[in-house]
């Protein structure tokens, strides 16, 4: 069955470390998107790439860095600026078609600094 | 710019009751409205939409209807189950080049046995 996956389900990360965080779609979905979840904020919007090695920031990129090499994936690196990283990240994709169409979500990382 | 507005608060209500959840949104031209649940733990599944006014949008007993004249995309369910407890978020597609969607901040929907 077609769907994104990531991993891990759960991640901890001391102080001053950078952490990567996956995501993988087999869905031949053309864009993907990382969003951060914070209780009581609703979905924010960290970075999304529209095609393989383009990308763009969202609406809270500091601390956080992406690549797009693969059509497939989209892993996202929080690094040791993001001051505040404690939070369930989710990992979404969808075609490139306009309009219609809404997101497909992967089942989220829990990640904890420690 | 785009914005989705929830109603604030969780609900909380007994299993059988009728649920409301209001959504009324911000946008230029005619966004596709989205409706998602989250389990506890998990991602984001699509419930249901709506890519026009006056569309009806449903999916296990949820319906949501685009009115286009209050700019609104209410979701309702005639009698919930326990198995409804989730957090539901409304969402628009925004209609720019990016296809980014805006969701509103969500609502905790806990049933009652």
């Amino acid at each position: 069955d077609g769907g994104i996956t990531q991993s891990p389900k759960y991640l901890f990360r001391k102080e001053g470390q950078n952490v990567t965080l996956s995501c993988e779609q087999n869905l031949n979905h053309d864009a993907m998107y990382w969003y951060r979840q914070d209780p009581g904020q609703g979905l924010r919007l960290i970075y999304y790439s529209q095609i393989v090695n383009d990308f763009q920031k969202g609406d809270i990129a500091e601390g956080y860095s992406v690549s797009r090499e693969k059509k497939e994936s989209f892993p996202l690196t929080v690094t040791s600026a993001q001051k505040n990283p404690t939070a369930f990240y989710l990992c979404a994709s969808r075609t490139s078609l306009t309009g219609t169409y809404g997101y497909t979500f992967g089942s989220g990382t829990r990640l904890t600094v420690v | 710019g785009n914005s989705v507005t929830q109603m604030e608060g969780p609900v909380t209500l007994s299993e059988e009751a009728f649920l409301t959840i209001n959504c009324t949104y911000t946008a230029t031209g005619y966004p596709s409205l989205f409706w998602y649940v989250q389990y506890p733990g998990e991602g984001l599944q699509l419930l249901l939409k709506a890519t026009k006014a006056d569309d009806k949008g449903s999916n296990k007993g949820f319906e949501a209807t685009y009115r286009k004249e209050t700019t609104s995309f209410h979701l309702e369910k005639g009698s919930v189950q326990v198995s409804d407890s989730a957090v539901y978020f409304c969402a628009l597609s925004d209609l720019s080049g990016n296809n980014r969607l805006a969701f509103g901040k969500g609502n905790q929907v806990v049933v009652i046995p």
